[in-house]
């Protein structure tokens, strides 16, 4: 099946420090990337939506200037958190779909637990 | 506009006793439906999808769906209860055939298997 791999697993970092997450589909070409986040015992919360070559599309409340988002290629989308505080401390979830997204599942990474402190 | 609701937060079952993990939708487009599980720090496992094919469908590690148009209902269903199923699960609804829309999520229904 599809993989999505996700790195690093987890991050603890001091306030101020700007931290990276890497998303790429290891076997397939991703049309489209997504970053989520997920607060303890809760669903998702859709971040944004990237497509290779193109801006990102943020969902209202996201700062993109806080949340910068790269899809330099079909199989990598970054998402960097610049200079994190404990408020954004939290786990951060990509996923990335081939094809069509209302007729193709998402392949999920396996998360990124960012701590600051 | 598209919606998804988790009938149940918490759902505690004995191992080797059916599941039933509810999720109604209600979508104004033709509805592509997935049911995900979420093991402890871990992303998103498609178990899986309906896509307006058969209403029936199977998944991964014994589980299926049904999707029911007149109940606007998914409900999730595993005959027998594994102590590894226990998890969170989620409903998701989005558009067929479109980019345009963007998948919603239901809250989850956190699955405990009882020894």
């Amino acid at each position: 099946g599809a993989v999505v791999s996700q790195h690093p697993s987890r991050v603890i970092c001091k306030s101020g420090t700007s931290v990276k997450i890497e998303c790429r589909s290891l076997d397939f070409q991703a049309t489209t990337m997504f970053w989520y986040r997920q607060f303890p015992k809760k669903s998702l919360m859709l971040m944004a939506t990237s497509n290779e070559g193109s801006k990102a599309t943020y969902e209202q409340g996201v700062e993109k200037d806080k949340f910068l988002i790269n899809h330099a290629s079909l199989t990598l989308s970054t998402l960097t958190v610049t200079s994190a505080h404990p408020e954004d401390s939290s786990f951060y979830i990509c996923s990335a779909i081939f094809g069509t997204e209302g007729n193709q599942p998402q392949h999920f990474g396996d998360g990124t637990r960012l701590s600051i402190l | 506009a598209q919606s998804v609701t988790q009938l149940d937060s918490h759902v505690s079952v004995s191992e080797g006793t059916p599941v039933l993990l509810r999720c109604n939708y209600s979508s104004s487009y033709s509805p592509s439906l997935f049911w995900y599980v979420q093991h402890p720090n871990k992303g998103l496992q498609l178990l899986l999808k309906y896509t307006s094919a058969a209403t029936l469908v199977k998944g991964i590690n014994g589980f299926e769906a049904e999707f029911k148009k007149s109940e606007t209902s998914f409900h999730l269903t595993k005959p027998s209860a594994h102590m590894s199923d226990a998890a969170e699960y989620f409903c998701v609804v989005t558009r067929l055939n479109t980019n345009a829309g963007k998948s919603t999520f239901g809250d989850g229904t956190t699955l405990t298997v009882k020894p």
